[in-house]
């Protein structure tokens, strides 16, 4: 069945740094990828979606990459901030099935001045 | 004006009890999403509606019943509590079913089954 892991383990970084996090996923090739950050107490937020045609997305600070051969996508924020601090999720559409997003487990990352 | 709102934010019951959450959306989206999310912050999709009509059911019991009386709305309903149950039960929309659009997520419903 189809699996997404993302780091179980909090990612610590010094702020002005850039941050990447991982999203891996297995058994499937899904058509579209999607990024969102969680705050605590709080629903997720969309972030950028990517497409499986799409290498490479940005969005001011952000940068999303998608490598369907390597079955992963990388999620980058430059110049990180304290107020970066969250939970970073990775979602990705069903196997043969593009009505519903399968999440993965979430990073969680954490920027100290 | 709050995109997609749910209510109560907090619910703490008994174990037997049945209890509804509601959620509603403004954003006249055709997709409407009940979430459940673990204590290992696991997310995972319960059902979806898309105008009113049932999309998917991801083998939840049958204990959990979601109604949507109109596309702004979709409401769960819970019966027989287990202390199983308890988590924090997001809702969401989107402005159609596939997925190649962006969900909005309310603020969650943190479900405490004592």
């Amino acid at each position: 069945s189809q699996k997404i892991e993302q780091n179980s383990e909090a990612l610590n970084i010094q702020e002005g740094k850039t941050a990447t996090l991982t999203c891996n996923y297995t058994n499937y090739s899904p058509a579209y990828l999607q990024w969102y950050r969680q705050d605590p107490g709080r629903g997720p937020v969309f972030l950028l979606l990517i497409r499986e045609n799409e290498k490479e997305k940005r969005k001011e600070r952000l940068k999303v990459t998608f490598d369907t051969t390597l079955k992963q996508s990388l999620f980058h924020i430059t110049a990180s901030q304290p107020a970066d601090s969250a939970t970073y999720l990775c979602a990705l559409d069903g196997s043969y099935n593009t009505d519903k997003l399968i999440f993965g487990t979430g990073t969680r990352l954490q920027v100290f001045p | 004006d709050t995109a997609v709102s749910q209510t109560p934010k907090y619910l703490v019951t008994q174990m037997g009890n049945d209890k509804s959450i509601k959620c509603e959306q403004n954003l006249g989206h055709d997709t409407m999403y009940w979430y459940k999310q673990d204590s290992k912050k696991f997310l995972k999709i319960m059902f979806s509606y898309n105008n009113k009509e049932l999309i998917i059911n991801e083998t939840v019991p049958n204990r959990f019943s979601p109604k949507s009386p109109d596309k702004a709305h979709l409401n769960l309903h819970i019966n027989s509590l287990e202390l199983g149950d308890s988590a924090v039960y997001f809702c969401a929309s989107s402005r159609h079913r596939d997925t190649n659009t962006e969900a909005f997520f309310g603020q969650g419903t943190r479900l405490t089954v004592v």
